[in-house]
C-alpha cells in the first residue's frame, strides 16, 4: 500500500473550514484514499473514501487531484466535537487491514 | 444506529496470565478484526476473521494470541500468557462485506484497555 504524508498537527477556528491535505504521491490505479479519525482514545471513525472522483457526504468532503497524488478531506464548518487525529490511509481494492500512520492532530480552537 | 461493543472496558492482570477480550460485531458484518494501540503510539493491525478462520495476521499475532467466534454474535480475542508489552487498548473491528471498493467500511467498537502488572 502506498505511503502517505500528512502534517503532524494543524489549528482550526470553530465555524470555519479544516483542510486536511494528504500526500500518496506512490498511489497505484487500484488505491482508494481513506480517512479516519480517533477523538482521544476512542476507536477510529470511519469517514469517506473516494478512488479519484471528488466524495461528499453528512460528515465532509474529499478532494483527490487529478493525478492523485494528494488529497484533502473537508471539513465544513468545524465544532469543537471535530478535535480528533485525522488519519489519511491508502489501501488497494481488496485488501484487508487499514495502515495507520500518525495522522493529523486537528485541534478546534473556540 | 448499530454498533460494535467490547468488554471489558478496562482489565489489570498480572504478567503470566491468560486474558479474554470480548467482542460483539454488528450483526449482518462478515469480516472481523483485532487492531492495538499502546499508549501513545499508531493503531495497529492485528488479525482478520472471516467465514470462521483467520484471513490475515501481523507479525504482532504470534502464538500468544487467538482468535474464536464461538457463536453467531461474539468475536473473542485470548492472549494466553500475557507480557507486560502487550499493555494496550484493544478495538475490535468489523465490517460488512469486501466490496470492490477495498475493505469497505469499518466501524470500530471504544476499545478494551489492558493493563498487564
Amino acid at each position: 500500500d502506498a505511503k502517505t504524508t500528512q502534517p503532524t498537527s494543524m489549528d482550526c477556528a470553530e465555524g470555519r473550514a479544516a483542510n486536511l491535505p494528504c500526500n500518496h504521491s506512490t498511489i497505484s490505479g487500484n488505491e482508494y484514499v481513506y480517512w479516519y479519525r480517533q477523538i482521544h482514545s476512542q476507536g477510529p471513525q470511519y469517514i469517506i473514501h473516494g478512488l479519484k472522483n471528488n466524495e461528499t457526504n453528512e460528515m465532509a468532503s474529499l478532494i483527490i487531484t487529478e493525478d492523485r497524488k494528494s488529497s484533502t478531506l473537508i471539513l465544513p464548518h468545524a465544532t469543537l466535537r471535530d478535535t480528533a487525529v485525522y488519519y489519511c490511509i491508502v489501501i488497494r481494492q481488496g485488501a484487508q487491514k487499514l495502515v495507520f500512520g500518525q495522522g493529523t492532530r486537528l485541534t478546534i480552537n473556540p | 444506529e448499530p454498533e460494535v461493543t467490547q468488554t471489558p472496558s478496562h482489565q489489570v492482570t498480572q504478567m503470566g496470565q491468560e486474558v479474554i477480550l470480548r467482542c460483539v460485531p454488528i450483526s449482518n458484518h462478515l469480516y472481523f478484526y483485532w487492531y492495538r494501540q499502546i499508549l501513545g503510539q499508531k493503531v495497529e493491525f492485528l488479525v482478520s476473521f472471516y467465514n470462521n478462520e483467520i484471513s490475515e495476521k501481523s507479525e504482532i499475532f504470534d502464538d500468544q494470541f487467538s482468535v474464536e467466534r464461538p457463536d453467531g454474535s461474539n468475536f473473542t480475542l485470548k492472549i494466553r500468557s500475557t507480557k507486560l508489552e502487550d499493555s494496550a487498548m484493544y478495538f475490535c473491528a468489523s465490517s460488512l462485506a469486501r466490496r470492490g471498493d477495498g475493505t469497505g467500511e469499518l466501524f470500530f467498537g471504544e476499545g478494551s484497555r489492558l493493563t498487564v502488572l
